[in-house]
């Protein structure tokens, strides 16, 4: 089962920043939190991901609590082509390997 | 790099029928997986393997048998398709380091009548 909750939909007006939040209450301490976003039906592509600290690049800012249960995905200015379906992923380790357990996600509208 | 590279991007069989579908990765990835996605849904792991020679069941393996080839490419078989194999399957391949992002192919759509 995916270990995150996130809101099914949300809207954006272009331009705008975006705040998509998303719950991992139960996360371990050495465990990743990744955002990955799917447009249309293409193949998901990555974001940015984090474990404690805030992060940055060139697409998106991560912004996770201090006690880990909840973080945060800024998109500092939504654009028409970020409507897309953004997915909140806590990285699984395993012992022969990393696995992603995607959920549902978000639907982001972002409206002219 | 042609990054991960899937085949065929559409196919329609009917229920019964069997297939492979191709996986390939030119990113010297250690890690490779198999997702399928249903309408509406997000995606769900059916088989992955974390490196050559290793295969590990996912959440929805029933129905379908893997291969990892060699460490470029990894197929996904099924042997007798049933009408809820319908869905878009997508590859995935993942290098070792400090992102462990996964890079994913762009899916092969499967209509089993």
């Amino acid at each position: 089962d995916a270990k995150t909750t996130q809101p099914p939909s949300m809207d954006c007006a272009e331009g705008r920043a975006a705040n998509l939040p998303c719950n991992h209450s139960t996360i371990s301490g050495n465990e990743y939190v990744y955002w990955y976003r799917q447009i249309h039906s293409q193949g998901p592509q990555y974001i940015i991901h984090g474990l404690k600290n805030n992060e940055t690049n060139e697409m998106a800012s991560l912004i996770i609590t201090e006690d880990r249960k909840s973080s945060t995905l800024i998109l500092p200015h939504a654009t028409l082509r970020d409507t897309a379906v953004y997915y909140c992923i806590v990285r699984v380790r395993e012992e022969y390997g990393n696995k992603l357990v995607f959920g549902a996600g978000t639907i982001l509208r972002v409206k002219s | 790099n042609a990054g991960v590279t899937q085949t065929p991007k559409f196919q329609v069989l009917k229920t019964g029928q069997s297939m492979t579908l191709q996986c390939a990765q030119d990113m010297n990835h250690n890690s490779m997986y198999w997702y399928r996605q249903d309408p509406g849904m997000g995606l769900r792991l059916i088989y992955y393997s974390a490196s050559e020679g290793t295969t590990d069941k996912g959440e929805v393996p029933n129905g379908y048998n893997v291969s990892r080839l060699n460490k470029r490419e990894f197929s996904l078989r099924l042997e007798s398709a049933a009408p809820s194999q319908t869905s878009v399957y997508f590859c995935a391949s993942m290098g070792y380091g400090r992102s462990y992002e996964q890079y994913f192919g762009p899916g092969t759509r499967l209509t089993v009548t």
